[in-house]
């Protein structure tokens, strides 16, 4: 049963490209989180959705960053214009259930390092 | 809003010895308490997790993590230390009711010598 896949693992751009980080969640999971990790902190929460929906973006900054999970295919977080800020280690979870009858427990992916010079 | 500091950003013990990874958490209600594991090349993995129920939480590959709400920690601790527990541990919060908002502290990276 394979995991939270994430790809591409490790990406390069510059200043002004576009990013695409992809994620498909576990065998079964409907819900998916974005988390990013800069460098020296914790991870932080950005964004959950489930299949066409987002439910909460409250972690997402305003511009530049987006989301989707459609009905077919991964999940994709998509960074506009990049810049050195972004670089980052970004996270995908998925979960089959979501708060009050969860476990609490979502399954990570191994991350997406962005790098942007 | 909840957070979460980790004490010790790098942890080295000899095999055969004590882990203690210190974590402490601030929070405006009862909080659900997480740690989770990362091995390189690894994603995170949950080890344990405390949600108001027995203060002492026994979690997987003998670690465990005790809460003390008068001292807001939920330290991890492990009697013996093996090879294989070299990894980055994470202490982590949930914000609110929601567990999947959660906060983590900065890790700690936890190395055995031989």
């Amino acid at each position: 049963n394979a995991g939270v896949m994430q790809n591409p693992r490790h990406l390069v751009r510059r200043r002004g490209q576009e990013a695409r980080l992809r994620c498909s969640p576990m065998k079964g999971h409907s819900h998916v989180y974005w988390y990013r990790q800069l460098p020296e902190e914790g991870l932080k929460f950005m964004v959950y959705l489930q299949k066409e929906n987002i439910i909460d973006e409250s972690g997402m900054p305003k511009e530049r960053f987006s989301a989707e999970f459609p009905k077919e295919g991964p999940s994709i977080l998509r960074i506009q214009q990049v810049v050195r800020g972004d670089s980052a280690a970004y996270f995908c979870a998925s979960s089959p259930l979501t708060s009050g009858g969860s476990s609490g427990e979502l399954f990570f992916g191994e991350g997406s390092r962005l790098t942007v010079l | 809003a909840q957070s979460v500091t980790q004490l010790d950003s790098h942890v080295s013990v000899s095999e055969g010895t004590p882990v203690l990874l210190r974590c402490n958490y601030s929070s405006s209600y009862s909080p659900s308490l997480f740690w989770y594991v990362q091995h390189p090349n690894k994603g995170l993995q949950l080890l344990l997790k405390y949600t108001s129920a027995a203060t002492l939480v026994k979690g997987i590959n003998g670690f465990e993590a005790e809460f003390k709400k008068s001292e807001t920690s939920f330290h991890l601790t492990k009697p013996s230390a093996h090879m294989s527990d070299a990894a980055e541990y994470f202490c982590v919060v949930s914000e609110d009711s929601n567990d999947y908002k959660l906060s983590f502290g900065a890790g700690t990276t936890v190395t055995v010598r031989a």
